[in-house]
């Protein structure tokens, strides 16, 4: 049973530019959590999806938008990208309250 | 509003000593639960414990064990006879009955051969 997968591993972009990651949750999970990890800090709340729909939002900007596919996968969009959105993207899937994250994006905005 | 505070930053003990991490959570629901994550410089978030508000009891898994103390909003995790593979960092964090888990910093555990 495969767990939590992300891609890509490693993404380096440019100041402006756009970004798509991408996660597959946990075989039997309906939800998807996005985490934004800065170097040093804890895990911070993007935004949660559940049948398609935009559940809850953590304190993002409008720039971070996502969208979860019928399959229960799910994409994290980022635009207009600032050097300050240099981190680690975690997604993490669920399925009553347990958890399981994946292995992580690694953003680097140059 | 929900906030997980580990005020060590930065611990260091020689291996096979013992180490406590310290938690203390903040939260006004009434149904909450509490976890441990492990991340080792490979980044992975490990899970370790979930505990819901309403179960107390220490838990205890083989070297590691937990002590949940609503009375003190604590939630401190020991690691017995600590070894050099425990290095990493450890995360407390918390979620409510929405799923959205609140991480506090972590606590960055290094133990010295």
């Amino acid at each position: 049973d495969a767990g939590v997968t992300q891609s890509p591993t490693h993404l380096i972009k440019t100041r402006g530019q756009q970004v798509t990651l991408r996660c597959s949750p946990k075989s039997g999970h309906d939800t998807v959590s996005w985490y934004q990890q800065a170097l040093g800090q804890g895990p911070q709340f993007i935004f949660q999806y559940y049948e398609e729909e935009e559940r809850q939002r953590g304190n993002f900007p409008d720039r971070f938008s996502g969208h979860q596919f019928p399959n229960y996968s799910s994409e994290l969009n980022v635009n207009a990208l600032l050097l300050g959105d240099s981190a680690l993207y975690l997604c993490a899937s669920s399925l009553m309250y347990e958890q399981y994250f994946g292995p992580g994006t690694r953003l680097t905005v140059t | 509003a929900q906030k997980v505070t580990q005020a060590q930053t930065e611990i260091s003990v020689v291996e096979k000593e013992d180490v406590t991490l310290d938690c203390v959570y903040e939260t006004r629901d009434t149904t909450y639960y509490l976890f441990w994550y492990k991340q080792p410089p490979s980044g992975e978030l490990v899970f370790l414990i979930r505990r819901n508000s309403f179960d107390e009891q220490n838990e205890i898994s083989g070297r590691y064990s937990w002590n949940f103390q609503k009375s003190t909003s604590s939630f401190n995790f020991t690691i017995t006879a600590s070894q050099v593979v425990d290095s990493a960092v450890y995360f407390c964090a918390l979620s409510d009955k929405d799923d959205k888990i609140i991480f506090g910093k972590g606590t960055r555990l290094h133990i010295l051969p």
